[in-house]
């Protein structure tokens, strides 16, 4: 159960498109299509942004997508504006029962 | 409105035990499985445990394995979490979530093992 990797860190000036990576093995986010996105803010409880690598749930931007390749599963966000400030997690169906969460990654609006 | 409720957090000295409650609202806990997911000051998310919706299911992170116990009443609306022997590396803010998605989140808990 070792935990997904993503950078530390990740920034863009507003209005360009980021990507955060977070990379698995096959036995979690390369044999499922169950890996989720968390945005948190400080001191706030995660929010809910994309699951089943791609989907969106109502009331999300479509600023922010989801995809993946291999073992390794991404966040992008496009048109990037002040308030997506924020550490973002992702998380695998990691079988047998368990899940994993990825290191985590700041993001930073410059 | 959805809403979850975490409470039993505190001060608890190593070797001992805590009981976390999160009472639910807005939804029919019967419907879902639950989790719990930890976070350490400064730290990442890490999943704890989860429950099937009528509780006949559980499984748990290899780290509170044997330690922790979930469970649920969902009559009371209310997911628990039995935690035994506890480490100093169990202090965090304990969540609960819902589903396997994680889709909706309480405000969290915050455990200290400390002596």
């Amino acid at each position: 159960q070792s935990a997904l990797t993503q950078p530390a860190s990740v920034s863009g000036s507003p209005g360009q498109s980021i990507t955060i990576s977070c990379t698995g093995t096959s036995s979690d986010v390369g044999s499922y299509n169950l890996v989720s996105w968390y945005q948190q803010h400080p001191g706030k409880a995660p929010k809910f942004m994309i699951y089943e690598v791609n989907k969106r749930p109502s009331g999300v931007s479509n600023r922010f997508s989801g995809s993946k390749s291999g073992n390794t599963a991404s966040l992008t966000i496009s048109g990037l504006q002040a308030e997506d400030e924020s550490d973002y997690y992702c998380c695998s169906y990691a079988g047998s029962s368990t899940f994993v969460f990825g290191t985590g990654t700041k993001v930073t609006v410059l | 409105e959805v809403q979850l409720v975490e409470s039993g957090g505190g001060l608890v000295q190593p070797g001992g035990s805590l009981r976390l409650s999160c009472v639910v609202s807005g939804f029919t806990l019967s419907s879902y499985w639950m989790h719990w997911v930890r976070q350490a000051p400064g730290k990442g998310l890490v999943w704890v445990s989860r429950i099937k919706n009528d509780g006949s299911s559980t499984s748990y992170a290899d780290s509170v394995k044997g330690r922790f116990t979930i469970s649920r009443d969902n009559a009371k609306n209310t997911l628990y979490l039995q935690m035994n022997s506890l480490r100093a590396e169990d202090t965090a803010v304990y969540y609960c979530t819902r589903s396997d998605y994680y889709d909706a989140w309480g405000q969290g808990t915050m455990v200290t093992v400390s002596s």
